[in-house]
């Protein structure tokens, strides 16, 4: 059973570009989070999506910052017009379902630098 | 919010016992205390959960104070694998809380 696979894992763009960034969740759970790790800070909640739905956005920026989780294929993070504050690692998280013994299990990020 | 207070850094011998403490004086009787840790250039990895009694699993023990306000995590013989960035993480039954509010959390280095 693979963990959590995030691509790219490395991912360099120019400002004003658009970053893309997938992850599958394992198999078998339909509930995905994204978190965002800005270099020396903590992880911060950026979204919770389920299939097709998102539950909470609460976390993420208001613009060029969006996020779905369709019925077939990867979660996908978009970022419209990157600027250098958005370099950062982004995680995904996915869980089979919610509640206090529910472990939420992480890809390895996608470190996005813009340059 | 209820949080959690860290120290921000522990150092620990190969093959001895590390006691990572963790102060969450805010608790209410609802808030579950988890433990992720984050080893470099990795994501989270979930290290074990309770609520009022201690627990045990294959990579640590948890043990919460009688009144609740701290805890303590225990890595009973520390590897070199173990340096990583532990966060102790308090979660709210009542709002079946999916979001995991990550602190500073405690960066342990374990000498050879």
């Amino acid at each position: 059973n693979a963990g959590v696979m995030q691509n790219p894992r490395h991912l360099v763009r120019r400002r004003g570009q658009e970053a893309r960034l997938r992850c599958s969740p394992m198999k078998g759970h339909s509930h995905v989070y994204w978190y965002r790790q800005l270099p020396e800070e903590g992880l911060k909640f950026m979204v919770y999506l389920q299939k097709e739905n998102i539950i909470d956005e609460s976390g993420m920026p208001k613009e060029r910052f969006s996020a779905e989780f369709p019925k077939e294929g990867p979660s996908i993070l978009r970022i419209q017009q990157v600027v250098r504050g958005d370099s950062a690692a982004y995680f995904c998280a996915s869980s089979p379902n919610v509640g206090m013994n529910t472990e939420a299990f992480f890809g390895q990020g996608t470190r996005l630098t813009v340059v | 919010d209820a949080k959690t207070t860290q120290p921000n850094s522990m150092e620990s011998n190969e093959e001895e016992p590390v006691h990572l403490p963790c102060n969450h004086s805010t608790i209410s009787g609802t808030d579950y205390i988890h433990w992720y840790r984050q080893l470099p250039s990795q994501g989270p990895e979930y290290v074990i959960h309770g609520l009022t009694s201690n627990v045990n699993n294959r990579m640590a023990s948890l043990a919460i104070a009688e009144d609740r306000k701290s805890s303590t995590l225990i890595l009973h013989r520390a590897t070199l694998r173990d340096a990583a960035v532990y966060y102790c993480i308090l979660r709210d039954v009542r709002s079946n809380d999916y979001k995991l509010s990550f602190g500073a959390g405690t960066t342990v280095t374990v000498r050879a």
